[in-house]
């Protein structure tokens, strides 16, 4: 089946510092990626929706100057934290929709636990 | 605005039993409805998918079923097993061509052996 990966799984930095997280389409190519991010016992929160080649699109109350989003080609997306404060601590979920039969189904990454000291 | 509820919230049951999550959304016009499971501190395994024209999905030992003019969808867990225990989470997606993921706030499911 379709795999999606995320590098790193977790991260630990300091407050002020940028991260970013890899998300690749390991058997397919992903026209479409989403972020998405979780806090505790909570659900899933879509933060934007990329497409190969072009800006991404944020969701509304997501700062895209703090949240960088490139999809350089059809398998990687990274998501740059830029200056992250402890606030931005939380499980990061990408995921990603394949063409033509696994256009219909999203397939997600493992998650990257960010935690800002 | 669609809007996905699940319930329970959290569920705790003996090894063996069989058991049934319930998911309901307000908008009936769907593309499509998805179960997962999220194990604690991973990510998502997609469980079932059922097409807006589809009433139920099997695999293995889970069932999933989907009402879409009463906007229920129910996940049917047979002689559930310790390893069942995970969060599960249904999400819609909506018709048209806002096609996102409407997610619900899981149930987090506990089976005792």
């Amino acid at each position: 089946g379709a795999v999606v990966s995320q590098h790193p799984s977790w991260v630990i930095c300091k407050s002020g510092t940028s991260v970013k997280i890899e998300c690749r389409s390991l058997d397919f190519q992903a026209t479409t990626m989403f972020w998405y991010r979780q806090f505790p016992k909570q659900s899933l929160m879509l933060m934007a929706t990329s497409n190969e080649g072009s800006k991404a699109t944020y969701e509304q109350g997501v700062e895209k100057d703090k949240f960088l989003i490139n999809h350089a080609s059809l398998t990687l997306s990274t998501l740059t934290v830029t200056s992250a404060h402890p606030e931005d601590s939380s499980f990061y979920i990408c995921s990603a929709r394949g063409t033509g039969l696994l256009t219909d189904t999203q397939y997600f990454g493992p998650g990257t636990r960010l935690t800002v000291l | 605005k669609q809007e996905v509820t699940q319930i329970p919230a959290a569920l705790s049951v003996p090894e063996g039993e069989n058991l049934v999550l319930n998911c309901s959304f307000t908008d009936s016009a769907i593309y499509n409805l998805q179960w997962f499971r999220q194990d604690p501190g991973k990510g998502l395994t997609s469980l079932l998918l059922i097409q807006s024209s589809q009433r139920e999905q099997t695999s293995g030992r889970l069932n999933a079923s989907l009402d879409k003019s009463s906007g229920r969808s129910t996940l049917y867990i047979a002689a559930s097993q310790p390893g069942d225990s995970a969060t599960y989470l249904c999400a819609v997606r909506n018709a048209g061509n806002n096609r996102k993921l409407i997610w619900g706030l899981g149930t987090s499911l506990a089976v005792n052996p």
